[in-house]
């Protein structure tokens, strides 16, 4: 029973380059969210998609975009990574409603 | 912005004693709350949801709400040292699908 699946687990990037984190959910949720999470501040809410075919900025959306690609996967890419976006990513799912079911997580440095 | 305030800690315990970890809310409608919990490194997950006034226990765990006072607390009996981890209060926003974040507060168990 997979659960939240995310990939990679870790990723170094250079400034300016970018990247697509995968998120995959196994348990016919309909919500998706990407959170970040730095030292001290707790969890932050970068986009959700309440449903297959939408998707809403969360409190930290700048300098991201992602994709509800179908009820299962929920992508989030970074066009151009910056160290301000070194971070630790969780993808989460929920039936729609929390509560939430996180995956693993994806470890993201930018030099 | 609505907020979760919690104090970050550290909260130390010794072992046996009960652990109590608190939590305010800025969003007056909210009607969902949850506690998780996240050990180092690892991603966050459920230990209790609580939707209306008052106490609900599960085992060790007690959660009370005062949605008055827009208060939620976690009690923690019997304190143990693989109680040590960080304690995520968590909101969902009225009306919406995003969940608000506190800080999360440091919780160590002495044994």
């Amino acid at each position: 029973n997979a659960g939240v699946t995310q990939t990679p687990k870790f990723q170094v990037l250079k400034t300016g380059q970018s990247m697509t984190l995968q998120c995959a959910q196994d348990m016919n949720h309909n919500s998706m969210y990407w959170y970040r999470q730095d030292p001290g501040m707790g969890l932050r809410l970068i986009y959700y998609s309440a449903s297959e075919g939408t998707t809403d900025k969360g409190e930290v959306p700048n300098g991201y975009n992602v994709s509800r690609l179908n009820k299962r996967e929920f992508s989030l890419r970074l066009e151009s990574a910056a160290p301000s976006q070194t971070s630790v990513y969780f993808c989460a799912s929920s039936p729609p409603n929390p509560p939430l079911h996180f995956g693993n997580g994806t470890r993201l440095t930018v030099t | 912005q609505k907020e979760v305030e919690q104090n970050s800690g550290p909260l130390s315990v010794p072992e046996g004693a009960i652990a109590s970890l608190n939590c305010t809310y800025s969003d007056r409608g909210s009607q969902s709350f949850f506690w998780y919990r996240q050990y180092s490194g690892k991603s966050p997950e459920l230990i209790m949801s609580i939707y209306s006034n008052g106490d609900k226990e599960d085992g060790r765990f007690t959660a009370q709400l005062n949605k008055a006072s827009q208060y939620v607390s976690l009690l923690i009996r019997d304190s143990q040292p693989s109680d040590s981890a960080t304690y995520l209060c968590a909101v969902n926003e009225s009306g919406g699908f995003k969940t608000i974040f506190g800080a999360g507060t440091r919780l160590f168990v002495k044994a």
